[in-house]
């Protein structure tokens, strides 16, 4: 079936570092893939969105660029924050249902 | 402000009770969902619903029942047949198909613990 696997964490980065935090799917077709953010003690966000190969979605310094041959959705940023500290899920959604990966624990130090 | 309010934030259960979790939003969406969190596993989909009385099991339906009476209201009721229920619940909606990418609005989320 279709799943979502992330790179564990947590990840550990100093303030201004540069973030990779790798994301990659199976799926039969071409899904829409998302990453969302969760700050502690909150429900999910959603940080940017791609809908088809080659697209890139960005925000708040974030990026993701989807490939197809690589079947990933890394997400980027240049300099990480502090307020960056967060749990990070990558996703992909299949008909009616959005699959998440497992999460990824970010803590930023200043 | 358009969103989703879950209730309660906190809830505390005996052992061998069921309790239901409120999730109602604003934002006229017609599809609802409803994740459960645990640490390392990520969110995992219990029921979801994309149109007013009609609902779906998602991949841990087993111990949990939910109804679909009004567009704004998907609640949740956790059995005493679920057989570890501690968990973090979260609701979601989404305008549903076929409205292109299917991006979800969460709610804060309920954290359920069976003393």
């Amino acid at each position: 079936g279709d799943s979502v696997t992330q790179m564990e964490g947590p990840v550990t980065l100093s303030e201004e570092a540069f973030l990779t935090i790798n994301c990659t799917y199976t799926a039969t077709g071409y899904p829409s893939l998302f990453w969302y953010v969760q700050y502690p003690g909150e429900g999910l966000q959603l940080l940017l969105k791609a809908t088809k190969a080659d697209d890139k979605g960005s925000n708040k310094g974030f990026e993701a660029t989807y490939r197809k041959e690589t079947t990933s959705f890394h997400l980027e940023k240049g300099s990480v924050q502090v307020s960056d500290s967060a749990v990070y899920f990558c996703a992909l959604d299949r008909d009616d249902k959005i699959i998440f990966g497992k999460g990824t624990r970010l803590h930023i130090l200043p | 402000d358009g969103g989703i309010t879950q209730s309660p934030k906190y809830l505390f259960r005996k052992e061998g009770q069921n309790v239901t979790l409120s999730c109602e939003q604003n934002l006229n969406h017609d599809a609802m969902y409803w994740y459960r969190q645990d640490p390392g596993q990520g969110l995992r989909l219990i029921y979801y619903s994309q149109i007013v009385n009609d609902f779906q099991k998602g991949d841990i339906a087993e111990g949990y029942s939910v109804s679909r009476e009004k567009k704004e209201s998907f609640p949740l009721t956790v059995t005493s047949a679920q057989k570890n229920p501690t968990a973090f619940y979260l609701c979601a909606s989404s305008m549903g198909l076929p409205s292109g990418a299917n991006v979800l609005t969460f709610g804060a989320g309920s954290r359920l613990t069976v003393l």
